[in-house]
């Protein structure tokens, strides 16, 4: 059981380029969720996912597209990348009818030059 | 929306001492209240959850308490050690509502545990 697993660990793109980032989980959990961390921001919300085909918007958009054509993965793209989008990005995923708990992956290092 | 406040931002402390860390939230229909520690270059992880029809949970040395009233909930760190120190980031969610299980999370604390 190998939890949120996210790929790749670290990325860095040049001002323009493009690139996806892969969450998996193997929970079998209905909701999942993109975040991203800057120093002394926290955790904002990106976009989520509610289950297989539907995605919605969350805190901070922008920038941002994403995609779950299956249960288990839920991917995050940026279709032309942005110094301002250099940060860390955690997946995490829960249960439709859970406590509310979230898992979260080990995250991915991006840096946009 | 929910909108939760978390202080202070920075926390040092003395190993052997104790840490608080409060959150306040501002919709009265949140009902569950999670906590979560991020060791640097690490993912956030649960140590403590509570459910707004608790008021107190202890897991040996932390502690969450949470008053419904006055919207505040707190996290206690006992006999803190240095493998403490971390980010802690408070959280509030109505769950089992139409939040799609999004927690609305705290700015997050630094805790520095001196040795």
């Amino acid at each position: 059981n190998a939890g949120v697993t996210q790929t790749p660990k670290f990325r860095v793109l040049k001002t323009g380029q493009s690139m996806t980032l892969l969450c998996a989980q193997d929970m079998n959990h209905e909701y999942m969720y993109w975040y991203r961390q800057d120093p002394g921001m926290g955790l904002r919300l990106i976009h989520y996912s509610v289950g297989e085909g539907t995605t919605a918007k969350g805190e901070v958009p922008d920038g941002y597209n994403v995609s779950r054509l299956k249960k288990q993965n839920f991917l995050l793209g940026l279709e032309s990348a942005a110094p301002s989008q250099t940060s860390v990005y955690f997946c995490a995923s829960s249960y439709k009818r859970g406590s509310g708990e979230q898992y979260f992956g080990p995250g991915t290092r991006l840096t946009v030059t | 929306g929910e909108n939760v406040e978390q202080h202070p931002s920075t926390l040092s402390v003395q190993e052997g001492d104790s840490a608080v860390i409060k959150c306040t939230y501002s919709d009265s229909a949140s009902n569950y209240f999670p906590w979560y520690k991020q060791e640097l270059g690490k993912r956030p992880q649960l140590i403590i959850d509570i459910r707004s029809n608790v008021g107190e949970k202890k897991d040996q040395r932390i502690a969450v308490t949470l008053n419904k009233t006055a919207k505040h909930f707190s996290l206690h760190i006992t006999e803190t050690q240095p493998e403490d120190s971390a980010v802690y980031f408070c959280a509030a969610i109505n769950a089992g509502g139409t939040s799609y299980g999004k927690l609305t999370f705290g700015q997050g604390t630094i805790l520095t545990v001196h040795p």
